[in-house]
C-alpha cells in the first residue's frame, strides 16, 4: 500500500515566476492538507481540501491556490514567487469523518527553492 | 490563542536515559493532541497522539501525559536510543480541521 506521494522531489525557481505541486493521498484516503515549513521551523497549514473544494485555509495569500481532482489527488499552484516561499511543502492525507479529528499521514515533502 | 509553545528547543540525552519535551498550548478549543518525529529530508510522521478526555497515553517506549487544567501535554521517550535522534513536534488540531504546531525539538542521543 502506498503511502502519500509527492512530486517533484526538488524544484528551483526563480522570483516571478509559477510552480505546481503535486500530491497523491494515501489509498483510501479523501483528504488533502498542505502544509509549508520553512527550515527549522514546524510547518505552517496553508489550506485542505475535501470533495475537491477547499475547506478551509490558513494565513496565506491568495498566491496560494490548490485544486483537488475527483481521484481526490491534488495540486498546490503557488503564483508571482518570492524568495521568502523557499520551503518544505508537505502534503498530508486523511479520512474525514464526521465529528472526530483524524490523523494526518505525510509525504516527504518538495523542497522548493526561490531564486 | 492559536499558539503551540514548545520546549527545549534541541535536547541531549545519553543512551538508555529518558527523553523529555514539553508543550503548552491556549487555544481550549484544541481535542486532539499528536506528537510527530521528523527525520532530515522526511515529512513528519505520526508517532503517538492523544484526546483531552485521557491524562496519559503510553505506546511502547514513548508516553504522553496530559495536562488539561494547566494547558501542558509532554513526550517521555523511555530508554532513548540513538535511533530515536531526530526532531520531534507537537501540535494541536480543532473542529477547523487543520493542525498548529509547535516550533520543533532536535532530540540526539548520545551513544
Amino acid at each position: 500500500d502506498a503511502g502519500v506521494t509527492q512530486s517533484p522531489t526538488h524544484l528551483i525557481k526563480t522570483r516571478g515566476q509559477q510552480v505546481t505541486l503535486r500530491c497523491s493521498p494515501k489509498s483510501g484516503h479523501d483528504t488533502v492538507s498542505w502544509y509549508q515549513q520553512a527550515l527549522g521551523q514546524g510547518p505552517q497549514f496553508i489550506f485542505q481540501y475535501y470533495e475537491e473544494e477547499e475547506r478551509q485555509r490558513g494565513n496565506f495569500p491568495d498566491r496560494f491556490s490548490g485544486h483537488q481532482f475527483p481521484n481526490y489527488s491534488s495540486e498546490l499552484n503557488v503564483n508571482a514567487l518570492l524568495l521568502g516561499d523557499s520551503a518544505l511543502y508537505l502534503c498530508a492525507s486523511s479520512l474525514d469523518l464526521a465529528a472526530s479529528y483524524n490523523e494526518q499521514f505525510f509525504g516527504p515533502g518538495t523542497r522548493l527553492t526561490v531564486l | 490563542q492559536q499558539q503551540v509553545k514548545q520546549s527545549p528547543q534541541s535536547l541531549i540525552v545519553q543512551k538508555g536515559g529518558i527523553s523529555i519535551i514539553n508543550c503548552a498550548y491556549e487555544n481550549t478549543a484544541f481535542d486532539y493532541f499528536p506528537w510527530y518525529q521528523q527525520f532530515p529530508g522526511k515529512g513528519p510522521a505520526l508517532l503517538i497522539a492523544i484526546r483531552p478526555d485521557v491524562s496519559e497515553k503510553k505506546e511502547g517506549r514513548f508516553t504522553i501525559s496530559f495536562n488539561k487544567s494547566a494547558k501542558q501535554f509532554s513526550l517521555h521517550i523511555m530508554d532513548s536510543q540513538p535511533g530515536d535522534s531526530a526532531t520531534y513536534f507537537c501540535a494541536g488540531g480543532d473542529s477547523n480541521y487543520q493542525l498548529i504546531w509547535g516550533a520543533g525539538t532536535k532530540l540526539i542521543i548520545k551513544p
